[in-house]
This record gives C-alpha cells, structure tokens and sequence, in this order.
C-alpha cells in the first residue's frame, strides 16, 4: 500500500474547521483512502473512507484532490473532545491489513 | 453495531508470568482479527493477523512462542503472552473484520500490560 504523509502536529480553536492534510502521492487506482483517530489510551475509532469522490458522514467530510495524490480530512466544527491523533492510511480493497504511520496530532484549544 | 471490547482494560503481572488478554466481537462475526502494539507516543504496530479456526500469521520481528494467539470462534480471540518481561509492558489493541461482508477494521479498547 501506499505511504502518507502527515503533519506531526496541528492546533485548532474550539467551533472552528479543522482541516487536516495529507499526501499519498504514490496512490494507485484501487487504493482507498481511510482516516481513523485515536484519543489519548483508546483504540482507534474509524471516521471516514473514499475512493475518488468526496466523502461527508456525520463525523467528517473528506475532500480528495481530482488527481488522488492528497487528501484532507475536515472536522467541520471542532470540539475539546475532538483532540486525538488522526491517522491517515492508504489501503487497496481486499488487502485486510491497515498500516498506521505516525499520524497527526490535532490539539483543540478552548 | 460494530463494538469489539477487550478485557482486561488493564494488567499488571510479575516478570516471568503468563498473562491472557480477550478480544471479543459482540454484536457481529469476525472472520479476521488483528493484534496490535502501541508503545508510549508511538503509532500501531501490527503483530500478528487470526483467521477463525486457523493458524495466526505474524508479521515479521513477532515470536510467535512469546505471543500466542488463539481465534477459535468467530466471535473471540485471546492473546496470550508468554514468560513476560518489562520489555512487553505495551498498550495491546485487538481489531475485529466481518471479513465476506466487509473489510472494515473496528478496534477494541485497548489492554494496558504492565510487566514488574
């Protein structure tokens, strides 16, 4: 699978947008894009997935850059409880592993 | 839908022992399980991938002596570590996959090993 890259670390105002980068440059075509966030002595929790088009669920938005080779994952209005590290992997359909870099870690300011 | 827990939520065993931690899905059948390691601010690490009613597949630098895994219903994995060590002390994640229907991953709690 594709390798990410992702900023080490972000901060964002509390009711503001967050938006959180990252470049998959080496993407192929039957790799999906997936985004997971983990809050500090928790297991990961899932937020979103897409292929080409962008993606919106009650979570998140994901937009995906026409040639696929970054993406950004928005909180559209963040919360305190929002702060984790968002992990943003590569993976093609049908390979079951997911391999985690090492993430962003987004802090919510009050 | 969709939970994975894991008990227990936390372990602290003496240097030598064997300690045993589940991974159950409770509301869905998982063909696939996975065991992660999490060292302090480090990202996930992979360790070994179970298939119900088959042999573990581990990922490369894994004994598979020291960490034992076990997927013998679809709905329970249970990984066991062996003649632990401080060294072992980690943040242990299981992850659980309906597999045919769907190649999503959802993760347990987390187990935290503390080895005296």
């Amino acid at each position: 699978d594709a390798k990410t890259t992702q900023p080490t670390s972000m901060d964002c105002a509390e009711g503001r947008a967050a938006n959180l980068p990252c470049n998959h440059s080496t993407i192929s075509g039957n790799e999906y894009v997936y985004w997971y966030r983990q809050i500090h002595s928790q297991g990961p929790q899932y937020i979103i997935h897409g292929l080409k088009n962008n993606e919106t669920n009650e979570m998140a938005s994901l937009i995906i850059t026409e040639d696929r080779k970054s993406s950004t994952l928005i909180l559209p209005h963040a919360t305190l409880r929002d702060t984790a590290v968002y992990y943003c992997i590569v993976r093609s359909w049908g390979n079951e592993k997911l391999t985690f870099g090492t993430g962003t870690r987004l802090t919510i300011i009050p | 839908g969709a939970v994975v827990s894991q008990h227990p939520s936390r372990v602290i065993c003496k240097s030598g022992t064997s300690v045993k931690i589940e991974c159950r899905s409770l509301d869905f059948q998982a063909t696939t399980m996975f065991w992660y390691r999490q060292f302090p601010k480090k990202s996930l690490m992979l360790m070994a991938t179970s298939n119900e009613g088959s042999k573990a597949t581990y990922e490369q630098g894994v004994e598979k002596d020291k960490f034992l895994i076990n997927h013998a219903s679809l709905t329970l994995s249970t990984l066991t570590v062996t003649s632990a060590h401080p060294e072992d002390s980690s943040f242990y994640i299981c992850s659980a996959s309906p597999g045919k229907v769907s190649n999503e991953q959802f993760f347990g709690p987390g187990t935290r090993l503390t080895v005296l």
